[in-house]
């Protein structure tokens, strides 16, 4: 399978305890993105990175959010003291932009965030 | 502000039947893309087809066609000869720069749902 892969799927944890997710992008894409999606809504923007540059973050992203991407192929989403305001499902997604191109975004499956 | 609304919650429609799904849109950008998504209950995101602000067609991807009406701030999603397996959510998002970067906003979604 060559689409975007993100590790876990599932996560349950207690509150006040560190996670972090992993995604995986399609291998020649530059682009990475992180959104968020609670319940019955749309996802929402979080942060993206352009090969291994962070360029934005969302204010959605409070100083308990960190996201890396050390090597522009994989990156993580941390988030630290977790709180039950951040049960979500995290989707990653991940694009391929250059001259000419139109830039289309394709997602993973999500990790579906749980705090107790 | 880059807004996208999605006015129909749900929609229940008989197999083999043609279905529409609205979306409107509200930027003053000149340059912009739409998209439609598919959400089934694993959580995927699902790419199904793309307009940009500058093509003169509407999009057609197999079964899926985007009837594109610029003046009216409209990008509605029509599917042909509905099938079981089309039930999910969908996503009606538009590609927009905010804040210096690329993002896509996305609506609230239409939950569709066809009965054999």
């Amino acid at each position: 399978d060559t689409g975007v892969s993100q590790d876990p799927r599932h996560k349950i944890t207690k509150r006040g305890q560190n996670v972090t997710f992993r995604c995986d992008p399609i291998s020649e894409h530059n682009r990475l993105y992180w959104y968020r999606q609670t319940l019955g809504q749309g996802p929402e923007f979080l942060t993206y990175f352009q090969n291994e540059a962070q360029l934005e973050k969302s204010r959605l992203l409070s100083d308990r959010f960190s996201a890396e991407r050390p090597k522009g192929s994989f990156s993580t989403l941390e988030i630290q003291r977790t709180e039950q305001g951040d049960s979500a499902m995290y989707l990653c997604a991940s694009s391929l932009v250059g001259l000419g191109t139109n830039e289309k975004l394709f997602f993973g499956s999500g990790t579906q965030l749980s705090v107790l | 502000a880059q807004k996208i609304t999605q006015t129909q919650p749900g929609m229940f429609v008989q197999e083999k039947e043609a279905v529409t799904l609205d979306c409107t849109y509200d930027t003053s950008d000149q340059s912009y893309g739409l998209f439609w998504y598919k959400q089934p209950s694993s959580g995927e995101m699902i790419f199904l087809i793309y307009q940009g602000s500058y093509d003169e067609q509407n999009a057609t991807e197999g079964r899926y066609s985007l009837n594109f009406q610029k003046a009216r701030k409209s990008a509605n999603l029509v599917i042909s000869a509905s099938q079981l397996g089309d039930s999910a959510m969908y996503f009606c998002a538009m590609r927009a720069i905010i804040q210096g970067a690329q993002k896509l906003v996305f609506g609230q979604g239409t939950r569709l749902t066809i009965n054999p």
